[in-house]
């Protein structure tokens, strides 16, 4: 079954530092997606991205995210300068269309130090 | 903002017996709902939707009821089996609109299903 695929599954780094997460969705899908759920808490939107363009973005996705899809299979999370609070799992999502369900990946943790 | 609420962080069912998972919404613009399965350290998984034109979907033993009127909508796990056991998150989309496919989450109801 397809599968919506995530690496590393864990990267540490220290705050201030870059770091690229990375994500190859299911390969019909239109719509991708980063999610992040910080520990303890509930799964929130970053941002959505289609026809190469960012779609929507939450008041979180601020200047320190970027995404690309730098080919066509992978699309990437960057943060340019990591603050501990961006410790958090990260998911990548995509779906097919327009309101059709959102298949996640294993999500990345990341902890800044 | 609570937009998607779950109120029951955890619920406990015998083996064999009904789950009834429940969730309200605010935002009257939401028109999809979704219910994810997520296992910890695992990423949610799909279970079941809803659109707003119906009160009702069925999948096996899975099954969501919509309530408009009341913004609820409701999870129903029969029978309810162990590996049932999870974190259960209710979410919705289309808050900002047509276009709009970011979901909006709640914070999870942890199943236990007890065998």
């Amino acid at each position: 079954e397809p599968e919506v695929t995530q690496t590393p599954s864990h990267q540490v780094t220290q705050m201030g530092q870059e770091v690229i997460l990375r994500c190859v969705p299911i390969s019909n899908h239109l719509y991708f997606y980063w999610y992040r759920q910080i520990l303890g808490q509930k799964v929130e939107f970053l941002v959505s991205f289609y026809n190469n363009e960012i779609s929507e973005k939450s008041e979180i996705f601020d200047d320190q995210f970027s995404v690309e899809r730098p080919d066509g299979s992978n699309f990437t999370l960057k943060i340019r300068s990591t603050k501990l609070e961006d410790s958090a799992m990260y998911f990548c999502a995509s779906s097919e269309g327009e309101n059709t369900e959102a298949f996640f990946g294993q999500g990345t943790r990341l902890t800044v130090v | 903002d609570q937009q998607v609420k779950q109120n029951s962080p955890s619920l406990s069912v015998q083996e064999g017996r009904i789950s009834i998972l429940n969730c309200d919404y605010t935002n009257s613009m939401f028109d999809y709902f979704l219910w994810y399965k997520k296992y910890p350290a695992e990423g949610p998984t799909f279970l079941i939707s809803i659109s707003s034109i119906k009160d009702k979907n069925e999948d096996g033993r899975f099954t969501v009821f919509l309530n408009k009127s009341a913004k609820h909508l409701s999870l129903h796990i029969v029978p309810s089996q162990p590996g049932d056991s999870a974190v259960y998150f209710c979410a919705a989309s289309g808050a900002s609109g047509a276009g709009s496919y970011q979901l909006t989450f709640g914070k999870g109801t942890k199943l236990s299903v007890i065998p």
